[in-house]
């Protein structure tokens, strides 16, 4: 079972509002992910992070979008002013590598009303 | 550009039966290939993965998954279903010469069993 732990699991902000979420990766686990899974099963990669070092990003959605991975505290995604198109299941996943297998936390489910 | 497709939204099958999910990928070399299990309100949870070698690999849960290069595929299967198997399954692919380790998963497949 995975170790990756995502807080909050669920999330309800009303439109503009921010919305921010957080995940501890599995201990010693360098490479931090983000995917947005929407109602149709899609997936979109957000972010990754090797130690506190962004990897790899895609436009960060009109920079509504932000994320971090400080040293010795929780990784976090957040977004600034949250939209309807925003509701869908952020998933956190870590690996000990980008070439290894990525495990992923339970994920946060953001509903934006 | 790589991808993945699982051609099968949905499958029912009887409690004890096979199981069969099929996923195809696009990619211009070998790459590293996963499934994965999604059940209800909850995160992913990897099945298994192939990365070189023996085109069978077991995964947990009585699950495995034979690579073929020839037919770009790499189907899961498992002997006999379980009630508690009912999820939804995804294929995934990680492109090895990236160095972000990112996937791209197919659309998943709905498994209901069914008593």
């Amino acid at each position: 079972n995975s170790k990756v732990i995502q807080t909050p699991r669920y999330l309800v902000k009303g439109q503009g509002q921010k919305a921010k979420m957080r995940c501890i990766p599995e201990k010693g686990h360098p490479v931090v992910f983000w995917y947005q899974q929407n109602k149709n099963n899609e997936f979109k990669f957000l972010i990754n992070f090797q130690n506190q070092e962004v990897l790899q990003q895609i436009d960060m959605t009109e920079k509504r979008f932000s994320a971090e991975c400080p040293s010795n505290s929780p990784c976090s995604l957040e977004i600034q002013s949250s939209e309807a198109g925003d509701s869908a299941l952020y998933l956190c996943a870590s690996s000990l590598t980008t070439n290894t297998e990525v495990f992923f936390g339970k994920g946060t489910r953001l509903t934006v009303v | 550009a790589q991808s993945v497709t699982q051609p099968d939204a949905r499958v029912t099958v009887s409690e004890g039966a096979s199981l069969q999910l099929r996923c195809k990928y696009s990619y211009s070399a070998t790459p590293y290939l996963f499934w994965y299990v999604q059940y209800p309100r909850q995160g992913l949870q990897l099945l298994l993965k192939y990365y070189s070698g023996d085109p069978v690999v077991q995964g947990v849960n009585s699950f495995e998954a034979e690579f073929s290069k020839s037919n770009s595929s790499f189907h899961l299967q498992k002997a006999s279903v379980h009630w508690s198997d009912s999820a939804v399954y995804f294929c995934a692919l990680m492109n090895t010469g990236g160095l972000s380790g990112k996937l791209t998963f197919g659309e998943g497949t709905q498994v209901t069993v069914i008593s």
